[in-house]
């Protein structure tokens, strides 16, 4: 069965540079989530889409902005990069038409280390 | 507002030893239930779920019961293998929102 798809699965950048996170959910899913894992931490959230438009946004900081497209991919992009941005960042999916029975499917990950 | 909140780590077992994991919610309305897994390097897979009470959910040999009276939502096991090793989530869905608890660190050893 198709999953959630991320690229890239690692991703280095420096300070202050900028990056971009794609993220392609299973087909059919109307909902996006995205999410930041610290070494050791859980999953803080960070913003949702649903239906392409932004649906609830939660520790994400103002210098990242994130987007859902007419194919339902979406991308999170990540500017003036700090040392603390370095995690792992993960995309789920969701399909809000079965809200009570349909869980969260996440994708494997993009590592990203700034140095 | 809603929460999980989850037994805290880590957790080390011998190889066929019975495992318990607790996870406990606050929640306003009635949520649906997960337990995930994360293995080293990957993302989080789903476990087993139950979306309403007295539900028990399934997999691989762990069980989890949706227990409304005692807002628990408790992972067994009743023998552990060394590639149960990983990291465990409880969560809840509210409405379109996921909690997730701070995951509880499990090493079986040999």
């Amino acid at each position: 069965a198709a999953g959630v798809i991320q690229s890239p699965r690692h991703l280095i950048k420096e300070k202050r540079e900028t990056a971009t996170l794609k993220c392609y959910p299973i087909p059919r899913h109307d909902t996006v989530y995205w999410y930041q894992q610290g070494p050791g931490q859980d999953p803080q959230f960070l913003i949702s889409f649903y239906e392409k438009m932004q649906s609830d946004k939660g520790s994400i900081p103002d210098r990242f902005s994130a987007q859902q497209f007419s194919d339902y991919h979406s991308e999170l992009n990540m500017s003036s990069l700090e040392l603390g941005d370095s995690a792992l960042y993960f995309c789920a999916s969701s399909w809000r038409q079965a809200a009570k029975v349909s869980p969260l499917h996440f994708g494997n990950g993009t590592r990203l280390t700034v140095t | 507002g809603d929460s999980v909140t989850q037994m805290e780590g880590p957790v080390t077992l011998s190889e066929e030893a019975f495992l318990t994991i607790n996870c406990t919610y606050t929640a306003t309305g009635y949520p649906s239930l997960f337990w995930y897994v994360q293995y080293p390097g990957e993302g989080l897979q789903l476990l087993l779920k139950a979306t309403k009470a007295d539900d028990k959910g399934s997999n691989k040999g762990f069980e989890a019961t949706y227990r409304k009276e005692t807002t628990s939502f408790h992972l067994e096991k009743g023998s552990v293998q060394v590639s149960d090793s990983a990291v465990y989530f409880c969560a809840l869905r509210s409405d379109n929102q996921f909690y997730f608890g701070t995951g509880t660190s499990l090493t079986v050893i040999p």
